[in-house]
């Protein structure tokens, strides 16, 4: 079946440490992105990619790098830059042309202490 | 920027009772999807809708893209305690790179 899985479902760290969140799509999508939703809140969008090896900044990139080096997978660095990186961050993809949407993962849910 | 804004907030509703809630803009928008998201979970899709005036079922839910092309409207039948979550509006405009996500409307089902 395809789909988009993020992984760790939960990640602990300490202040001041960067962190990995890892995205792989097998939707053969070319687009990809990165959100960060906080409690009670609605979805920001951090960086996205519309083909590989190309990315964009998104509304809150301050904190945060991605790369992109295959189609497939969209790793979004939280860097120690980020004054408040606990959130629940979640990855999607879509086509180029984004006809039908995106589609998420079923997120990440980071805490620093 | 383009904004969505989604109404009620939040709800609270007997199960059982129908549910209506909708999203607006001040800019057009030239598709409408409409997502829940389960707690802890990432949004799933329900409804997409692509030409102004359209209306889809899928289930017990009813979507409509609004005439003026600014405005989207979901509809719930009968609601049962699964149907708890947030649902998220999203629109994409003519010259919109990527989709934009209203804030939400969280709904609870009482017993």
């Amino acid at each position: 079946d395809g789909g988009i899985t993020q992984s760790p479902k939960y990640l602990f760290r300490k202040e001041g440490q960067n962190v990995t969140l890892s995205c792989e799509q097998n939707l053969n999508h070319d687009a990809m992105y990165w959100y960060r939703q906080d409690p009670g809140q609605g979805l920001r969008l951090i960086y996205y990619s519309q083909i590989v090896n190309d990315f964009q900044k998104g509304d809150i990139a301050e904190g945060y790098s991605v790369s992109r080096e295959k189609k497939e997978s969209f790793p979004l660095t939280v860097t120690s830059a980020q004054k408040n990186p606990t959130a629940f961050y979640l990855c999607a993809s879509s086509t180029f042309d984004r006809a039908g949407g995106y589609t998420f993962g079923s997120g990440t849910r980071l805490t620093v202490v | 920027g383009q904004q969505l804004n989604q109404s009620p907030q939040s709800m609270f509703i007997q199960e059982g009772e129908d549910v209506s809630m909708n999203c607006t803009s001040s800019s057009i928008f030239n598709t409408w999807l409409w997502y829940k998201q389960d707690p802890g979970e990432g949004p799933v899709l329900l409804i997409a809708l692509y030409k102004a005036g359209e209306l889809t079922s899928n289930g017990r839910l009813t979507a409509q893209f609004g005439i003026t092309r600014k405005d989207s409207f979901l509809n719930i039948s009968a609601s049962i305690p699964s149907d708890v979550g947030i649902y998220f509006c999203a629109g994409l405009s003519n010259y919109g790179q990527n989709f934009v996500f209203g804030p939400g409307t969280r709904l609870s089902v009482l017993p």
